[in-house]
């Protein structure tokens, strides 16, 4: 079955923590996406990754393939990135649909 | 800015009634998505679209259709509006293919009384 699956579920830190969420999947994929959603917004998509890591401000991905696993970091957590974020993977099947995990919702106090 | 557009932000219609939510989109984008998000489920695909007038049942297709006439706009059709049909819904196109080009609208939060 392809699943994706997040931790924490839930997430609150202090101004400044470094943050670091989970995303694994079940089968191969093409790509990994992660996906920030603020109160009431849209979404916004952060990273595509297919290996490696990207970096981008003090938000980072990577992946490792053969684990199949990812993670996000923020590194010096501020109040605006209070969201959830979502993991989303490509490819499973050899479908170019997303299948998404359920989110982690972050909450970042001052 | 490329975008992906959602007609309306917040809507609200009665039992029965029929539901037309609009998506339009600049990039050129041959796959467009419809999914609804719920607290707890996540993002369920209803319907997606790989070309014009092509169409397939994504994991929750009852009690919707879809429309795809140009290449830019995707509808999502609710015969008869439920209640359960209550959420939020948004829209994503991507290129072909290739896994970069994702892009999600701003979603249209759809209330049925």
């Amino acid at each position: 079955k392809n699943e994706v699956e997040q931790s924490p579920q839930n997430l609150t830190a202090q101004e400044g923590e470094f943050i670091t969420i989970n995303c694994s999947y079940s089968v191969g994929i093409s790509a990994l996406h992660w996906l920030q959603q603020h109160p009431g917004g849209g979404i916004v998509s952060l990273f595509m990754l297919s290996s490696g890591k990207k970096k981008h401000g003090r938000l980072i991905a990577t992946i490792n393939i053969q684990e199949k696993h990812s993670s996000l970091h923020i590194t010096a957590s501020h109040p605006r990135d209070s969201a959830v974020y979502i993991c989303a993977a490509e490819g499973m099947g050899g479908s170019e649909k997303l299948v998404f995990g359920k989110g982690t919702k972050l909450t970042v106090n001052p | 800015d490329v975008k992906v557009t959602q007609s309306s932000r917040y809507l609200v219609k009665r039992t029965g009634e029929k539901v037309f939510l609009e998506c339009v989109q600049d990039m050129d984008h041959e796959n467009m998505f419809w999914y609804r998000q719920d607290p707890g489920l996540g993002l369920r695909l209803i319907y997606f679209s790989y070309d014009v007038k092509m169409k397939e049942k994504g994991d929750i297709p009852e009690g919707y259709s879809v429309s795809r006439e140009k290449k830019e706009r995707f509808s999502l059709i609710l015969e008869s509006a439920s209640t359960n049909q209550t959420s939020m819904y948004l829209c994503a196109s991507s290129l072909a293919g290739v896994g970069d080009g994702y892009t999600f609208g701003s979603g249209t939060r759809l209330t049925v009384v």
